[in-house]
């Protein structure tokens, strides 16, 4: 399976500021996704992060508060743009290798907006 | 009615008893189904994953996928106080497809 790390692992905002999340993998993998975890919920598909192209977003996520940026196969970012108490929730990003249909997850970032 | 559906709990059980885990969906075209489990603070971790119908046994772990009744199961055996941590199950039609996500449900093992 794929190592997954993410940065920061924690981090405490103010309102109306933009936090960047960042995703490594140690390997070339096929897809990479954004997902949001809030307190005591289960995982929402944020978007799929495409290699050299617009991410995917799903149903109730949108590119101006989430812009998500996948430069290589290996490393993808995440914007959680002009924060809000609403967006305090763990964030994880997951990879699909190729030929593979399990997916891993990152140890996840856990915001805390005030 | 969601796509999965899997009783939150919490369950709580003994040092070694037998753990049923299970999920439902409604989504006939899923094909891959997988259980992670997650510790308080960390991302999930891949259990198991099963393609189709069937059980598959790894260690103290069996999962079973019933697809005629849309059904799916995780048994966990001589279940430890390590054991204690959220299970959610998951589900995909394959290929690129999203993966589902059931509630989760939180298990407690007891000394």
């Amino acid at each position: 399976s794929a190592v997954i790390s993410q940065k920061p692992s924690r981090d405490i905002c103010q309102r109306g500021t933009s936090l960047t999340i960042q995703c490594q993998v140690d390997s070339q993998v096929t897809m990479m996704f954004w997902y949001r975890q809030q307190p005591g919920q289960s995982l929402t598909l944020i978007a799929t992060a495409n290699q050299g192209s617009e991410a995917t977003y799903e149903s109730g996520f949108v590119i101006d508060k989430f812009p998500i940026s996948r430069p290589n196969l290996t490393f993808s970012t995440l914007t959680v743009s002009n924060m809000s108490p609403e967006d305090s929730s763990i964030y994880l990003c997951s990879v699909l290798a190729s030929g593979k249909y399990e997916q891993y997850f990152g140890p996840g970032t856990r915001l805390t907006v005030t | 009615q969601k796509e999965v559906e899997q009783d939150p709990g919490p369950l709580s059980v003994p040092e070694g008893a037998i753990v049923s885990l299970n999920c439902t969906y409604s989504n006939s075209a899923f094909q891959y189904f997988m259980w992670y489990r997650q510790y308080s603070r960390k991302g999930p971790e891949l259990l198991m994953y099963t393609y189709s119908s069937g059980n598959k046994e790894d260690g103290r772990f069996t999962a079973q996928v019933d697809k005629s009744s849309k059904y799916i199961s995780l048994f966990i055996r001589d279940s430890q106080p390590s054991d204690s941590a959220t299970y959610l199950c998951a589900m995909s039609n394959g290929g690129y497809n999203k993966l589902i996500f059931g509630a989760g449900t939180r298990l407690a093992v007891h000394p």
